[in-house]
């Protein structure tokens, strides 16, 4: 039943090395979100996807990119993660009509 | 740029009384509106959604909130709170046609007392 999976629940790496969280639907839902949630702060959104049109946040930092190579799957890639990257990052996807399902989340950790 | 205020960090409420979480939006056009429920360490779970029409929207687990225009308001309420309801609470604003982005306010925590 599981709709928005994100992988994996928890995810630990090292100051400076490159990281990769990944998102997958199975709802079929053409738009797709990141999120960004420090502790005890709101959900940020750092990008956006509309089918293949990719929509940057204008506070995004250039460390963060983003593929999506179809329409199940998207991708967060931190290039060179610092302590202050660490957050619970929430993917969510959206149908466009307003109905958004949010993943459970990864948090990552910089150690 | 739309915008969203919760003007309570946090809240304790006893078991069984009743609670009303505020929300305040900025938004130039009719907003969609949604409540959020997060417990620790998880994910965001849909509570509630208002789009149009009847102003007074029934949710999961009991929760209900009010849209009205005029104050730009949209809170949340519950008329007996279970131990299990405490987590925290996020009231977010959308476009209301389209695709949008969504902007959340900063939460709510609410603490559950015997």
């Amino acid at each position: 039943d599981a709709m928005v999976i994100q992988n994996p629940r928890y995810q630990v790496t090292q100051f400076g090395k490159p990281v990769t969280l990944s998102c997958s639907q199975t709802l079929n839902h053409n738009v797709m979100y990141w999120y960004q949630q420090k502790s005890s702060q709101a959900p940020k959104l750092l990008f956006h996807y509309y089918d293949k049109d990719f929509n940057n946040e204008a506070d995004t930092p250039d460390n963060f990119q983003s593929r999506r190579p179809n329409t199940s799957f998207c991708f967060l890639d931190i290039r060179s993660p610092g302590l202050g990257d660490a957050a619970m990052y929430l993917c969510a996807t959206s149908t466009g009509n307003g109905g958004y399902t949010f993943g459970s989340g990864t948090r990552l950790t910089v150690v | 740029a739309q915008s969203v205020t919760q003007p309570d960090i946090h809240i304790t409420v006893s078991e069984g009384a009743s609670l009303e979480l505020r929300c305040n939006y900025s938004y130039g056009a009719t907003p969609y509106l949604f409540w959020y429920v997060q417990s620790p360490g998880q994910g965001l779970q849909l509570l509630l959604k208002y789009f149009s029409g009847d102003t007074l929207v029934q949710g999961i687990k009991g929760f209900e909130a009010e849209f009205k225009r005029s104050q730009s308001s949209f809170n949340l309420r519950k008329p007996s709170v279970h131990w299990s309801d405490a987590a925290e609470y996020f009231c977010a604003v959308g476009a209301g046609s389209g695709y949008s982005t969504l902007t959340f306010g900063k939460g709510t925590m609410l603490l559950v007392s015997p």
